[in-house]
């Protein structure tokens, strides 16, 4: 299975900070990546697929970079809604993994 | 607009079973993928299983083959998620989650509210 890992676990940031997020590969999986918000008690919410696809209606403060195993979800200036728990996703290969996700919290 | 409503979650034994119910609306569901997602409580998300759109191919995660089965009824819109010979460790919230419609490995665009799961005697 392809192992995804990212980094931080936790982020402490402020309204208006740049943040990024980091999802590392264990193998290549080539641009096939998503990026998922999750809040307490509701469902993952696609945000950007094949890695630097921004997925309808999300605002375009988000972005994903990358190929291969290294990967970044940046938020270019964080929003009081943008506090959350964020994951990312590998679909190039069975069985689809999930990194252990992100936590944004107020700094 | 897309909906999908999973309903069958609850309190079951260890070695029980239970049926998991995805009711889907707002689009064509027989068009799509489907998957299974997990969350155990406080951890993060598991894919469990995944169905072609005539129900064809299947796919698990290696730690519920030969226990749970995926199914779908497109004449009803719905996706099922039979769950067999039931351990602790399947105890998690169940969403319901719209793959693509064209290839099976995809990100997931639409996910139900989930269903909780509680295995413990």
């Amino acid at each position: 299975d392809i192992q995804m890992t990212q980094s931080p676990s936790t982020l402490s940031a402020s309204v208006g900070d740049r943040v990024t997020i980091t999802c590392r590969a264990s193998q290549s999986i080539s641009s096939w990546l998503a990026w998922y918000q999750q809040k307490p008690g509701k469902a993952p919410k696609l945000l950007i697929y094949k890695a630097s696809s921004l997925e309808s209606g999300v605002p375009s403060r988000f972005s994903g970079s990358g190929s291969g195993t290294e990967f970044t979800l940046t938020i270019s200036s964080l929003q009081p809604d943008d506090f959350a728990t964020y994951y990312c996703q590998q679909y190039n290969s069975y069985p689809d993994t999930f990194g252990q996700g992100t936590k944004v919290e107020i700094k | 607009e897309v909906q999908l409503v999973e309903s069958g979650g609850g309190l079951v034994q260890p070695g029980g079973s239970l049926r998991l119910s995805c009711a889907a609306s707002g689009f064509t569901f027989s068009s799509y993928w489907m998957s299974w997602v997990r969350q155990a409580p406080g951890k993060g998300l598991e894919w469990v299983a995944n169905i072609k759109q005539d129900g064809s191919e299947k796919y698990y995660v290696d730690s519920v083959k030969g226990r749970f089965t995926i199914s779908r009824d497109n004449a009803k819109n719905s996706l099922y998620l039979q769950m067999n010979s039931l351990r602790a460790e399947d105890t998690a919230v169940y969403y319901c989650a719209r793959g693509d419609d064209y290839g099976d490995l995809s990100p997931f665009d639409y996910w139900g509210q989930g269903t909780l799961v509680t295995v413990s005697s």
